[in-house]
């Protein structure tokens, strides 16, 4: 059975603060992991898909990693607006669903 | 494109009482899926189709659950009867054959008193 496990649940940075979320997996053969932001009251929004360890894509200040056993999503300098929860997932030969982590909450005070 | 289209985006309903939410995917998407998210268990899968028919549905919850979908435009998830545990934000998402991510619409919030 797959699974995933997203840490830390939460998390509050500074303006400007740098961190990294991390995002843990066991799955059956990879076949993608994915990157969602979900804002209050909407539904998931893509962000990132990776396929195999050693990828990295970044979009603005957002950068996501990959390793056989984890991912990370690195946030350089993160503003307000980038406040959100952050879900990972992934798809196995299993079939094409997604399995979600827990997610983490990120808020970034001014 | 308007994306995936949920509707209702609130429903509050009495114990009991039978629940439809509806889905339009995104035109050209080939699969379908509907997910329940709660603060507990995060998002679960439900129920999958590929052109129109149901591949997985070993994420029902209960004989209480049904879905459908009678075309590649529309879908439909039934709850009957439902229970206060049923209370939860349903999301349907939709991705192309040959495409990877798939796209969420807005989500349904379901209220059972």
């Amino acid at each position: 059975e797959d699974q995933v496990t997203q840490s830390p649940e939460a998390l509050r940075l500074q303006e400007g603060e740098s961190s990294s979320l991390n995002c843990s997996y066991t799955v059956s053969g990879l076949r993608g992991l994915f990157w969602y932001r979900q804002d209050p009251g909407k539904g998931p929004e893509f962000l990132f898909t990776l396929y195999s360890a050693g990828e990295e894509k970044e979009k603005e200040r957002l950068k996501a990693t990959l390793t056989k056993k984890e991912s990370f999503l690195h946030i350089t300098a993160p503003k307000p607006e980038d406040s959100a929860t952050y879900l990972c997932a992934v798809r196995s030969n299993a079939g094409n669903m997604l399995t979600f982590g827990g997610g983490t909450r990120l808020m970034v005070k001014p | 494109d308007a994306g995936v289209i949920q509707s209702p985006r609130h429903e509050v309903t009495e114990m009991g009482q039978e629940v439809t939410l509806r889905c339009k995917p995104i035109s050209g998407h080939d699969y379908l899926f509907w997910y329940r998210q709660t603060m507990m268990r995060g998002l679960e899968l439900l129920i999958y189709f590929n052109n129109n028919v149901p591949i997985d549905d070993s994420g029902m919850p209960e004989d209480r659950f049904s879905a459908k979908m009678p075309n590649a435009s529309f879908s439909t998830l039934k709850i009957q009867p439902s229970e206060p545990r049923d209370s939860a934000v349903y999301f349907c998402a939709s991705k192309t054959r040959a495409g990877t991510e798939a796209f969420f619409g807005q989500g349904t919030r379901l209220t059972v008193v």
